[in-house]
């Protein structure tokens, strides 16, 4: 069965910089999650979008933007990017009012 | 705030065992539940769920307990097998809305 697909799977940048990451939904999933996860934490909701438009916000800093597109995939941007922000990078979809959310193998990003 | 978490950070068992593991939530309106698996490097992968008007729930190999009355879920593992060293987190929603995790225990599956 087709799962949840992120790419990059690994990046690495330097202070400053910008990244984005992508993610595509489950097909005919249409809720899609942001998560971020430290070392050894628990992920952290971002940001999550339903039908293209933002439906809940999180713990997501004022430098990072996300959407999502008319396909459904969705882009997370992240600008100025600190130290602070490496972290694995997880994206989750979800169907309808189903509430189970299915998780993408996740982009390591590592600031430098 | 309400929180998710759970009480043991590390559990180590040995290969054949039963395995349980525990969290307390503390959201009285969380409908919701999931456990989830995480091996290294790798995204959370749904194991179980079960709704609050639910007790117990069964899968292969694996049982989610959910006890409304102390706000405790656990997720029960027959016959642990080195495979199932991971990390393990349960999570928790209220009318759909963004899931909260607690922080993870890592099983560890001893030959």
């Amino acid at each position: 069965a087709a799962g949840v697909i992120q790419s990059p799977r690994h990046l690495i940048k330097e202070k400053r910089e910008t990244a984005t990451l992508k993610c595509y939904p489950i097909p005919r999933h249409d809720t899609v999650y942001w998560y971020q996860q430290g070392p050894g934490q628990d992920p952290q909701f971002l940001i999550s979008f339903y039908e293209k438009m933002q439906s809940d916000k999180g713990s997501i800093p004022d430098r990072f933007s996300a959407q999502q597109f008319s396909d459904y995939h969705s882009e997370l941007n992240m600008s100025s990017l600190e130290l602070g922000d490496s972290a694995l990078y997880f994206c989750a979809s979800r169907y309808g009012n189903q509430e189970t959310q299915y998780f993408g193998p996740g982009t390591r990003l590592l600031v430098l | 705030g309400e929180s998710v978490g759970l009480h043991l950070p590390t559990l180590s068992v040995q290969e054949g065992d039963n395995s349980i593991i525990n969290c307390a939530y503390s959201n009285s309106a969380s409908d919701y539940f999931i456990w989830y698996k995480q091996e290294s490097g790798k995204g959370p992968q749904f194991i179980i769920d079960i709704r609050s008007n639910m007790d117990k729930r069964q899968g292969q190999r694996v049982t989610v307990l959910l006890n409304k009355t102390v706000k405790h879920l656990s997720l029960q593992i027959a016959a642990t097998q080195p495979g199932d060293s991971a990390v393990y987190f349960c999570a928790e929603t209220s009318n759909n809305n963004d899931m909260r995790f607690g922080a993870g225990t890592r099983l560890t599956v001893k030959p």
